[in-house]
Order: C-alpha cells, then sequence, then structure tokens
C-alpha cells in the first residue's frame, strides 16, 4: 500500500519559532510537493521539488523553505513562523514524468496553530 | 493561466438522491481534469481523472464525471447518495506540459442527510 507521512498531525509554535514540517514517501516517486489548505481557497502550492537537491517555488513561497536531502524525504521549513502561517500543510507525491499527469499521493496533513 | 471553479461551497443532499458537484475550468491548452475527494482528518485522495481518452469517466465508489470541452466543464455525478459520501470535494486541473503543475479548486463540502 502506498504511503505518504507526515511527522506530525498537531503542531502548535510561538510567533518567530523555527518550525520543521516532515514528509516520507516510500513509493520511490520522483515528484514531491507541499501544499497549504485554507478554508474557502483550496490547496496553494508552497514549493515543489522533481530530484534530490532540486526545488521550485509554488505559487506562494515567501516565508517557507524546503530541503531535499534524500529521494523518500521532503521537508518544509518556517524560518521565522507568524499567525497567518496557521493552516494545514500537505505533502504529496508522484511518479509522473510530467507534474500534471499523474496522480498525487497525499499525506493526512500537518495542522500548524501559530500564537 | 489554468483556473478551476467550483459552484457552491457546501452542498447537502439526502440519503439515496442524485449527487451533482459541479467544476468549470479554464485552460489554454487542452487540460488534464481531477477530482480528489476528502475525508475528515485525512488527505485527499483521487477519485476520478481525464486525461484526453473517454469524456466520460468512472470512478471510485460510483462516482463519475464527464468533460464537456464546449462548456469548459467537468461536473461530478453519483446517481445515489450515500452517508459515507459526506466529504469535501476538489477538483484540478493541469496540462499535458511537462512540468506544469496542478490546480486545485476551492471545494465544495458535501452533506448527505439521512
Amino acid at each position: 500500500d502506498v504511503k505518504v507521512t507526515q511527522s506530525s498531525r498537531y503542531l502548535v509554535k510561538r510567533t518567530g519559532e523555527k518550525v520543521f514540517l516532515e514528509c516520507v514517501q516510500d513509493m520511490d516517486h520522483e515528484n514531491m510537493f507541499w501544499y497549504r489548505q485554507d478554508p474557502g481557497l483550496g490547496l496553494r502550492l508552497i514549493y515543489f521539488s522533481y530530484d534530490v537537491k532540486m526545488k521550485e517555488k509554488g505559487d506562494i513561497p515567501e516565508g517557507y523553505s524546503v530541503s531535499r536531502e534524500k529521494k523518500e524525504r521532503f521537508s518544509l521549513i518556517l524560518e521565522s513562523a507568524s499567525t497567518n502561517q496557521t493552516s494545514m500543510y500537505l505533502c504529496a507525491s508522484s511518479s509522473s514524468p510530467g507534474f500534471g499527469t499523474g496522480e498525487l499521493f497525499f499525506g493526512e496533513g500537518s495542522r500548524l496553530t501559530v500564537l | 493561466a489554468q483556473s478551476v471553479t467550483q459552484l457552491g461551497s457546501h452542498v447537502s443532499v439526502s440519503e439515496g438522491a442524485l449527487v451533482l458537484l459541479r467544476c468549470n475550468y479554464s485552460s489554454s491548452v487542452p487540460p488534464y481534469l481531477f477530482w480528489y475527494v476528502q475525508y475528515p482528518n485525512q488527505g485527499l485522495q483521487l477519485l476520478l481523472k481525464y486525461t484526453s481518452a473517454a469524456t466520460l469517466v468512472k470512478g471510485i465508489n460510483g462516482f463519475e464525471a464527464e468533460f464537456k470541452k464546449s462548456e469548459t466543464s467537468f461536473h461530478l455525478t453519483k446517481p445515489s447518495a450515500h452517508m459515507s459520501d459526506a466529504a469535501e470535494y476538489f477538483c484540478a486541473v493541469s496540462s499535458k506540459t511537462s512540468y506544469d503543475k496542478v490546480i486545485f479548486g476551492p471545494g465544495t463540502s458535501l452533506s448527505v442527510i439521512p
């Protein structure tokens, strides 16, 4: 059974803290993604990666960075958390040669609250 | 630029009734279209996808969607709603261009009334 695992389901952090969200997939997928989900806005792409050590900005990269040191692991980093980053964060992976052609496999999400 | 609109942020149907969730897209190139479902406290999973083969696409759990190019629509239907269908549904679009991104709509929350 395919699996995308996000390390933390729920996190509470304070403004200014550094936050790491970890995602691991066991499907040997080339492509990995971080989305942010907010009510009424759907999913918005933060960053994506199509290979180890490669990263591309999505639609809302400001305030975020990512790291992909191994094929199976894709980390989202909030250098200095702010209250407007309170949200649900979803990690996904896919194996298609072009991102748009294949199925995305999602983790269960990490709900971050910044106080 | 591609975009997706979903008419109705919340839809309620009675158990056994027809489910119709609307999706319209905008794309300058032939699109790929997807419906994803998100059950409470879970990630998204693929219901079905259109990739330029048959215009009527069948998915899991009895859902289907029809691609209508003239209307730029990809509405999701199910003949008879079940309580377990209560979830958030997202329509999404991408194109055949390599490394293109998947663009999601705002989502429609489906409630099923006993």
